[in-house]
């Protein structure tokens, strides 16, 4: 089956960049997930990616894609303590399980002021 | 809009009680999904359903794990009997299947405790 793996924990400053890398194994995907889930809240959707795209920038936000590796990552510039969670990169499933999500484990993002 | 409505937020019971978890999908969406959150597993998704109908059900992990959709905007999870390994956040989300990106829309969850 499809397996989305992440490093659990990031550290960084207040003001620096992040970046949460995520490997994935379904070459298949159509689209690639980022979802940012606070303390006591859902997931919350934050960007995603094509396949066919390599980078998609959405403010601080940098997404970049690399199919033949099956490497995904999240660029968070000027990192704030707003923005420490747990960071989820998911994947959608072949065709038949297109609306089936595959999970990472998650990546929790700690912003030290 | 209305988000994904989970209810109740919180649920402390004892072992051996049933439990009963409740969502409201996003109205129009036509995919629901059921997951579960723990530290050790991470997101584990239990089931999910296509226009009221189970679709897959192969992460729920026992017969004391029961889900269903009576309507497009109703859902329960009910475990009976709940043990202490159900301690768990339950997250439901739901989503539009269509042409082009359908991105899963999480409720807020429900933390449940088993005592």
């Amino acid at each position: 089956g499809e397996d989305v793996e992440q490093s659990l924990f990031l550290s960084v400053r207040e003001g620096d960049s992040s970046v949460i890398n995520c490997t994935y194994t379904d070459s298949s995907s159509t689209y690639l997930y980022w979802y940012k889930q606070e303390p006591g809240a859902g997931l919350q959707l934050l960007t995603y990616i094509f396949s066919n795209m390599d980078m998609k920038q959405d403010q601080r936000l940098t997404v970049l894609l690399n199919k033949k590796d099956k490497h995904l990552s999240l660029r968070i510039a000027d990192t704030q303590t707003g923005d420490s969670a747990i960071y989820f990169c998911a994947e959608n499933g072949e065709t038949d399980n297109f609306n089936k999500f595959y999970f990472g484990s998650g990546t929790k993002l700690n912003v030290k002021p | 809009d209305a988000g994904v409505i989970q209810s109740p937020r919180h649920e402390v019971t004892e072992m051996g009680q049933e439990v009963t978890l409740r969502c409201k999908p996003i109205s129009g969406h036509d995919y629901l999904f059921w997951y579960r959150q723990t530290m050790m597993r991470g997101l584990e998704l239990l089931i999910y359903f296509n226009n009221n109908v189970p679709i897959d059900d192969s992460g729920m992990p026992e017969d004391r794990f029961s889900a269903k959709m009576p309507n497009a905007s109703f859902s329960t999870l009910k475990i009976q009997p709940s043990e202490p390994r159900d301690s768990a956040v339950y997250f439901c989300a739901s989503t539009n299947r269509g042409i082009g990106n359908q991105p899963q829309h999480f409720g807020d969850g429900t933390r449940l405790s088993i005592l």
